[in-house]
């Protein structure tokens, strides 16, 4: 069984700080790794990818990678009240996407 | 460039009835999913296809539930007897088929069983 698992939350930080989201998957043969972003009652929109070993960053946001450790990570710098959602970690490899359970975060004024 | 669509946005039922849902991908996406996600959870992946062929369901209760993606392009994904546990919103997404693009989402259908 393919498992993507992420730290369940909920997890907080005050306006300006740096939130940092984790994700680790089981499936070794996994290529394409993906963060997506779900406010409350909306779908899932993609705020990320990353395909190789290392940190790629966009803006606030950076995504970083380790494929030995099977392990992604997404930091959001200068967090903003807007920031507040689900974060769901995806996994493409082998034919299939699947998503972990998300990490609800809150960003207090 | 039109989006992934989906119909309908929301649908009440009684348990042992039937459903079904539509969903029309992005022109051009070979790829297409279906994933359940209940309230509080990650998606969870029901069925993929690949043009109209099935890529994985492992996931699908095939007891109840069955897809169809007949002529490559749009989908139709159904529930029947619906069960209280059903209640959900039901994700349809598409991509290309190469394994480094995203997926993208339509607007979910929200069931509830009643």
């Amino acid at each position: 069984q393919k498992e993507v698992e992420q730290n369940s939350g909920p997890l907080s930080v005050p306006e300006g700080a740096i939130a940092s989201l984790n994700c680790t998957y089981s499936d070794r043969g996994s290529q394409s790794f993906f963060w997506y972003r779900q406010y409350s009652g909306k779908s899932p929109e993609l705020i990320m990818s990353i395909y190789s070993n290392g940190d790629k960053e966009d803006g606030r946001f950076t995504a970083q990678l380790n494929k030995a450790s099977q392990y992604v990570s997404l930091l959001i710098r200068d967090s903003q009240p807007s920031d507040s959602a689900t974060y769901l970690c995806a996994v493409r490899g082998n034919n299939d996407m699947r998503f972990g359970a998300g990490t609800r975060l809150t960003v207090k004024p | 460039e039109a989006g992934v669509a989906q119909s309908p946005r929301y649908k009440i039922i009684e348990k042992r009835q039937s459903v079904a849902f539509w969903c029309n991908p992005i022109s051009g996406h070979a790829t297409l999913y279906w994933y359940q996600q209940i309230l509080g959870q990650g998606p969870k992946l029901l069925i993929q296809f690949q043009n109209n062929g099935v890529v994985d369901d492992s996931q699908l209760p095939k007891d109840r539930f069955s897809a169809e993606r007949l002529k490559g392009v749009d989908s139709t994904l159904k529930i029947q007897p619906a069960k209280l546990e059903d209640s959900a919103v039901y994700l349809c997404a598409s991509s290309l088929i190469q394994e480094n693009t995203e997926a993208f989402f339509g607007q979910g259908t929200r069931l509830t069983v009643v």
